[in-house]
């Protein structure tokens, strides 16, 4: 268990409201990653951290803005849901390789 | 355009009938190349890195190598418990990480 949780685990919203999703680690590690995973396009990274602070863009990364003001902890958000967000959202930590651990996910409906 | 390439997408297999998954991809300057398992309604879970042609890692009924082209995961008698989508990442000497589309395997007993 790498020690990182997200929240909420499945959330139904509605086009144009705002969302916030939340990852939470206890491993300490300096990167954390948010993805989105869709049928036909595999997983695909929407923004990631290299420290506090410091954040950087992937390659889906219209729409969304992400925070870091702990190391434990890496918000994404959604300003104004549209329905192409419906999507299964993962977030995950590392040390800068691609040996990743990832959370259990976050299902979202965006109607 | 940097590429990986997972086939087949899908695979049914009976139970003890070994097999190899196939992860492709296009581009030079490897950093490493990276298996995950994924259970349904769960995040991917690591396996093995590989880093450079001619390696091999072994866990359990899987055996992981590596060419300059392309990575097979070879599964020895699978199991029923060895069903899961297999993904295939590859680190790029850019710092990107690209995933394959994954393989999804069906083991009946």
């Amino acid at each position: 268990d790498a020690g990182i949780t997200q929240s909420p685990r499945h959330k139904v919203t509605e086009t144009g409201t705002p969302v916030t999703l939340r990852c939470h680690q206890t491993e300490n590690h300096r990167y954390m990653y948010w993805y989105r995973q869709d049928p036909g396009h595999g997983l695909r990274l929407i923004h990631y951290s290299y420290g506090v602070k410091d954040t950087d863009k992937g390659e889906v990364s219209d729409g969304y803005s992400v925070s870091r003001s702990k190391t434990e902890d890496f918000l994404l958000t959604l300003e104004s849901a549209t329905s192409s967000q419906t999507s299964v959202y993962f977030c995950a930590i590392g040390g800068g390789s691609g040996e990743l651990f990832f959370g259990e996910g976050s299902r979202l409906t965006v109607l | 355009e940097d590429q990986v390439t997972q086939s087949p997408e899908a695979l049914r297999l009976q139970e003890g009938e070994s097999s190899s998954l196939n992860c492709s991809y296009t581009v030079s300057g490897l950093r490493g190349l990276f298996w995950y398992r994924q259970d349904p309604g769960k995040g991917p879970e690591f396996l093995f890195t590989l880093y450079s042609a001619g390696e091999e890692k072994e866990k359990e009924r899987l055996k992981a190598t590596l060419t300059k082209k392309e990575s097979f995961l070879h599964i020895t008698a699978p199991k029923p418990e060895d069903s899961a989508t297999y993904l295939c990442a590859v680190h790029w000497h850019t710092g990107k990480l690209i995933f394959g589309q994954g393989t999804t395997l069906q083991v009946k007993p």
